[in-house]
């Protein structure tokens, strides 16, 4: 159980383009889900937290307006990254966690941004 | 300080041996407590939770907590080629995972 996907694995787009990034929970309910950020060799920098049917909570630092975080349903959240350039490329990875009392997060595999 | 220090290693150690990775955390209401383990290239994979005192055993693994010292440790037995890797801690002091920077570990065959 507490499986997390994400979709696409990799993309590969041209500066100034628009790329979606979903993060789904296979078998649970995910009333939070979290979108982190990985630069190579760094840890995990989390960018924000998404609860359902609300507004993002974004960390400092982060442009709301660059990264739209979407959190529809209880199982699917998106991100996405607006007006891309070679500066967001990165490891974007989710996770998501179940109801009240619930503390674990699981990942995604992550998607790999390349920006050209 | 740092909210989660991890020693960033590189830390070696022999195949069958047990590896010992260390975190601190500076939040004295952190209430739980997670060791996940990350490959190359990959995502985080949760090894451990954590939320009381003590030791909690899961096949190889066990973690170790201390509130009082804020320290929390994962010991990993009979080290196997497979388990290099690198270890994250993370603590939940405001609901959402404070990481520190990971321990890279190297298992020599």
């Amino acid at each position: 159980g507490a499986v997390v996907s994400q979709h696409p694995s990799r993309v590969i787009c041209k500066s100034g383009t628009s790329v979606k990034i979903e993060c789904r929970s296979l078998d649970f309910q995910a009333t939070t889900m979290f979108w982190y950020r990985q630069f190579p060799k760094k840890s995990l920098m989390l960018m924000a937290t998404s609860n359902e049917g609300s507004k993002a909570t974004y960390e400092q630092g982060v442009e709301k307006d660059k990264f739209l975080i979407n959190h529809a349903s209880l199982t699917l959240s998106t991100l996405t990254v607006t007006s891309a350039h070679p500066e967001d490329s990165s490891f974007y990875i989710c996770s998501a966690r179940g109801g009240a009392g619930q503390e674990t997060q699981y990942f995604g595999p992550g998607t790999r941004l390349l920006v050209l | 300080q740092k909210e989660v220090e991890q020693n960033s290693g590189p830390l070696s150690v022999p195949e069958g041996a047990i590896a010992s990775l260390n975190c601190t955390y500076s939040d004295r209401g952190s209430q739980s407590f997670f060791w996940y383990r990350q490959y190359s290239g990959k995502s985080p994979e949760l090894i451990m939770s954590i939320y009381s005192n003590g030791d909690k055993e899961d096949g190889r693994f066990t973690a170790q907590l201390n509130k009082a010292s804020q320290y929390v440790s994962l010991l990993i037995r009979d080290s196997q080629p497979s388990d290099s890797a690198t270890y994250l801690c993370a603590v939940n002091p405001f609901e959402k995972l404070v990481f520190g920077q990971g321990t890279r570990l190297t298992i020599n065959p």
